[in-house]
């Protein structure tokens, strides 16, 4: 069954660093999100991103975000100056139709 | 603005009686509702979604009921099993592929 990969499975990163997150949606999917969850908080919208160009974006995702699909497969997020508040889990997900489905989320630790 | 609220954050049920989670929202522009089931350090999992204009689907031991003018709806397990134990989140788009609005979840434990 055909599922959205995400890498890495933890990151633990120093404030003020740069991560990427990486993401391979589903490959007949055109509609790509980003969200977030921080523990113990509800799974909340980042951003949308549909025909190369960003569809809708959250009072979040701020100028230190930036998303990219570099070649066709991949999706990427990337957060230029990490801040302690950006440690959670960042889930990418995919979807042709109403809903979405996610992949497995990557740990951000910003220590 | 908590636009999706699921009032209950945990639920203890038997193994073999019935779940039933609820959810409530309140933007009139929702058309489609969705479950999603979710273990820890793992992403959401799609189970069962409705289109605002059916008031009931089934899917296995699963069933969600839409109560459009209350704006409320519901998942229903049924028999609940102990592998169902998870965070339930109610999400709801306003658009094919809009993003998704979720709600705090609610934690189901089912005991032996």
């Amino acid at each position: 069954e055909p599922e959205v990969t995400q890498t890495p499975s933890h990151q633990v990163t120093q404030m003020g660093q740069e991560v990427i997150l990486r993401c391979v949606p589903i490959s007949n999917h055109l509609y790509f999100y980003w969200y977030r969850q921080i523990l113990g908080q509800k799974v909340e919208f980042l951003v949308s991103f549909y025909n190369n160009e960003i569809s809708e974006k959250s009072e979040i995702f701020d100028d230190q975000f930036s998303v990219e699909r570099p070649d066709g497969s991949n999706f990427t997020l990337k957060i230029r100056s990490t801040k302690l508040e950006d440690s959670a889990m960042y889930f990418c997900a995919s979807t042709y139709a109403p809903g979405a489905f996610f992949g497995q989320g990557t740990r951000l630790t910003v220590v | 603005d908590q636009q999706v609220k699921q009032n209950s954050p945990s639920l203890s049920v038997q193994e073999g009686r019935i779940s039933i989670l609820n959810c409530d929202y309140t933007n009139s522009m929702f058309d489609y509702f969705l479950w999603y089931k979710k273990y820890p350090a793992e992403g959401p999992t799609f189970l069962i979604s409705i289109s605002s204009i059916k008031d009931k689907n089934e899917d296995g031991r699963f069933t969600v009921f839409l109560n459009k003018s209350a704006k409320h709806l519901s998942l229903h397990i049924v028999p609940s099993q102990p592998g169902d134990s998870a965070v339930y989140f109610c999400a709801a788009i306003t658009g094919t592929a809009s993003k998704l609005t979720f709600g705090t979840g609610t934690r189901l434990q089912v005991t032996l």
